[in-house]
């Protein structure tokens, strides 16, 4: 079976420090993976996704970078964090090795940013 | 561009009481649609889902009908447990390279003893 793991599973960070949040899938080649966030009191926004090793879609201009170094990691980062930074961070995969709509979730890295 | 609209939270209701969460899209194409729940401190689940127009997805006791000529799809329950509270969230998605979802903002659940 397939799973999904992410972490740190809480941080702390100051303002202007760099950030990196690694997830990966168990399981399974070839996915398509995915970095959500959730603000507090918001819905979810998609940030980026990946079909495939060093393939980056980004879906919204922003503090963050993503990487996918290796087939079924992928990594979330940045240079130096803004307090609008804060929120909780979601990594998802879905098969790419045929057509699915379902994407299932990781439990999810909480930043705070003070 | 495509969207999706849910009702305001938080909803509260009392255990064995029925549950509505209204959904509404806007969509350019044929989308599939999905419920997923996000319990406190946890990522989200897939609930249920349908894939086209008078589909009806359901699990848990949880269902949901893919109605197209209202781009809707209400979350209902008959008869809701405290273990339901949660946060909902309704989502479109197409198929393609990559199924990127296009979530609502979510709608908190809170049942009652």
């Amino acid at each position: 079976s397939q799973t999904i793991h992410q972490w740190p599973a809480t941080l702390v960070q100051p303002v202007g420090s760099p950030l990196s949040l690694e997830c990966t899938v168990e399981g399974t080649s070839n996915p398509n993976l995915y970095w959500y966030r959730q603000a507090a009191g918001r819905g979810l926004q998609l940030l980026f996704y990946s079909v495939g090793i060093g393939q980056i879609s980004s879906e919204v201009p922003q503090n963050l970078s993503a990487s996918r170094p290796q087939d079924r990691q992928f990594i979330l980062s940045s240079k130096k964090l803004l307090l609008s930074d804060s929120g909780f961070y979601l990594c998802a995969w879905s098969p790419g090795d045929r057509v699915s709509y379902e994407q299932y979730f990781g439990p999810g890295t909480r930043l705070t940013v003070t | 561009g495509d969207s999706v609209t849910q009702m305001e939270g938080p909803v509260t209701l009392s255990e064995e009481a029925f549950l509505t969460i209204n959904c509404t899209y806007t969509a350019t194409g044929y989308p599939s649609l999905f419920w997923y729940v996000q319990y406190p401190g946890e990522g989200l689940q897939l609930l249920l889902k349908a894939t086209k127009a008078d589909d009806k997805g359901s699990n848990k006791g949880f269902e949901a009908t893919y109605r197209k000529e209202t781009t809707s799809f209400h979350l209902e329950k008959g008869s809701v447990q405290v273990s339901d509270s949660a946060v909902y969230f309704c989502a479109l998605a197409y198929t393609g390279t990559a199924s990127k979802l296009t979530f609502g903002t979510g709608t908190r659940l809170q049942v009652t003893l």
